[in-house]
């Protein structure tokens, strides 16, 4: 079965590290690119963090560009966001999202994990 | 950066009706966008692909239309399970973005 499992949430106390892993399983991840996406509770989802298959390259969305640092390790089909300086506003469920590309279905997240909570507060 | 604007935020709905959703992108983004479905305590699902393309296992009373700047998707005799929150998101910059959602309840 192809599948995503995202761990690694919990609480940690404001300006303090986490680290979120993304476990993947049914597919070699390191063919395709690789995104974490987040939710706010009660609010939308946010698009955070984009990889490409080897980890050499990744973007960023402003709100925690400096801060965040994904990463990936293929040999253990396993990508990691890696969270500094943690803010009350980056609490929220933390999910991870493969991207499919076609030339003629463009890009899109196919598969997502059930998401992992992380709340910031002290 | 690409943002794309959704409207409405929320809105409910009869089976039966027909239902509109509208994405609006800051600039055009050709076809690259997508609409997911969100469920509470579940992983997002994709829905639509390259703003019209149904993904394979979504009912064809979803559809999705538009080109450069403005999409909508339609649900067409919309179901109680269809109750659920919509997003549109563009895939064209090397940053992507969500729209702000609509939330859609089926009565």
């Amino acid at each position: 079965e192809v599948q995503l499992v995202e761990s690694g949430g919990g609480l940690v106390p404001p300006g303090g590290s986490l680290r979120l892993s993304c476990a993947a399983s049914g597919f070699t991840s390191s063919s395709y690119w690789m995104h974490w996406v987040r939710q706010v509770p009660g609010k939308g989802l946010e698009w955070v963090s984009r990889t490409n298959r080897d980890g050499s390259s990744a973007t960023y969305a402003d709100s925690v560009r400096g801060r965040f640092t994904v990463s990936r390790d293929n040999a253990k089909n396993t990508m990691y966001l890696q969270m500094n300086s943690l803010r009350g506003e980056d609490t929220a469920i933390y999910y991870c999202a493969r991207e499919y590309y076609g030339i003629l279905a463009g890009h899109y997240s196919d598969i997502w994990g059930q998401g992992t909570l992380v709340t910031v507060s002290s | 950066d690409i943002q794309v604007t959704q409207s409405p935020s929320s809105l409910s709905a009869s089976v039966g009706d027909r239902i509109t959703i509208t994405c609006r992108a800051s600039q055009s983004i050709n076809d690259y966008l997508n609409w997911y479905q969100h469920k509470p305590g579940k992983a997002p699902k994709l829905l639509i692909y390259a703003a019209s393309m149904l993904q394979s296992g979504v009912p064809s009373r979803f559809s999705g239309r538009g080109y450069g700047t403005d999409f909508t998707l339609t649900i067409t005799n919309p179901q109680p399970e269809d109750s659920a929150t919509y997003y549109c998101q563009q895939s064209y910059s090397a940053e992507w973005a969500f729209g702000q959602g609509t939330k859609v309840e089926i009565k």
